[in-house]
C-alpha cells in the first residue's frame, strides 16, 4: 500500500527558508505516469495547490508563490522535496504531499494519496 | 485562475438523510472535476474523480455528476463517518485549485 510521509519542519524564521521532504514507501517514485504533488493548508482555512514534479523532473508551480519555490526530486531515496525561500507568516500553514496519478495518457492533476500533513509555523 | 465556489458553506443533516452539495467552476472545465473528504485533523480523502468517478474503496451512498461548470455530490443515505468538510478541485488548468468547502454537520 502507497504511503507518503512529510518531514518535520516546525518553526521557521521570517525571511528565511521552508525545507520539507516527503518520503514514498509501497511504491516506486519514479514509476511511469505518476506525479508529485505539494499542497498546503493555512490553519482553519481551505486548500492550496503549490506544485508538482513529474518523474521525469519536470516541475510546475502554482504562479502565486512567484519564484519563492522548488520541488526536488530524489529516486535513489524514494523522496522529492519542497522549498519555499523568503518565507512569512502568510507561509503559516499545514503542508501536505500527495501522489497524482494518470487519467489515460494525461496526468489527472488530481491528488491521492496524502500524506498525514506537516504543520510549519513561520514565526520569529 | 479558476475560482471554485461551494454551497452551501455548511449544511446540518440527519443520519439517514440525502445531502446534494453544490460546485460551481468560473468557467467550464469539462469533467475535469474531484471531491475530497476532510475529517478533523486528518489529511483530505479522494473520493470522486473526473467528476462521476467513485474513487476505489469508497461507499457507493457517494455519487457525483456534472460538466461544464456545475457540479454536485451526494450522499444517498448519511451514515455518521461522514459528518466532514468536502473539497472540489477543478483538474483543468493550471494552477489548480479548490473549492472553499463545505461542512457537513450532525443535526
Amino acid at each position: 500500500q502507497l504511503q507518503l510521509q512529510e518531514s518535520d519542519s516546525g518553526l521557521v524564521k521570517p525571511s528565511q527558508t521552508l525545507s520539507l521532504t516527503c518520503t514514498v514507501s509501497g511504491d516506486s517514485i519514479s514509476s511511469a505516469g505518476f506525479s508529485w504533488s505539494w499542497i498546503r493548508q493555512p490553519p482553519g482555512k481551505g486548500l492550496e495547490w503549490i506544485g508538482y514534479i513529474y518523474h521525469s523532473g519536470d516541475s510546475y508551480y502554482n504562479p502565486s508563490l512567484k519564484n519563492r519555490v522548488t520541488i526536488s526530486i530524489d529516486m535513489s531515496k524514494n523522496q522529492f522535496s519542497l522549498k519555499v525561500t523568503s518565507v512569512t507568516a502568510a507561509d503559516t500553514a499545514v503542508y501536505y504531499c500527495a501522489r497524482v496519478p494518470p487519467y489515460g495518457k494525461y496526468v489527472s492533476s488530481w491528488f491521492d494519496p496524502w500524506g498525514q500533513g506537516s504543520l510549519v509555523t513561520v514565526s520569529s | 485562475d479558476i475560482q471554485m465556489t461551494q454551497s452551501p458553506s455548511s449544511v446540518s443533516a440527519a443520519v439517514g438523510d440525502r445531502v446534494t452539495l453544490t460546485c460551481r467552476a468560473s468557467q467550464v472545465i469539462s469533467t475535469w472535476l474531484a471531491w475530497y473528504q476532510q475529517k478533523p485533523g486528518q489529511a483530505p480523502k479522494l473520493i470522486i474523480y473526473a467528476a462521476s468517478t467513485l474513487q476505489t474503496g469508497v461507499p457507493s451512498r457517494f455519487s457525483g455528476s456534472g460538466s461544464g461548470t456545475d457540479f454536485t455530490l451526494t450522499i444517498s443515505s448519511l451514515q455518521p463517518e461522514d459528518f466532514a468538510t468536502y473539497y472540489c478541485q477543478q483538474a483543468s488548468a493550471s494552477p489548480y485549485t479548490f473549492g472553499q468547502g463545505t461542512k457537513v454537520e450532525i443535526k
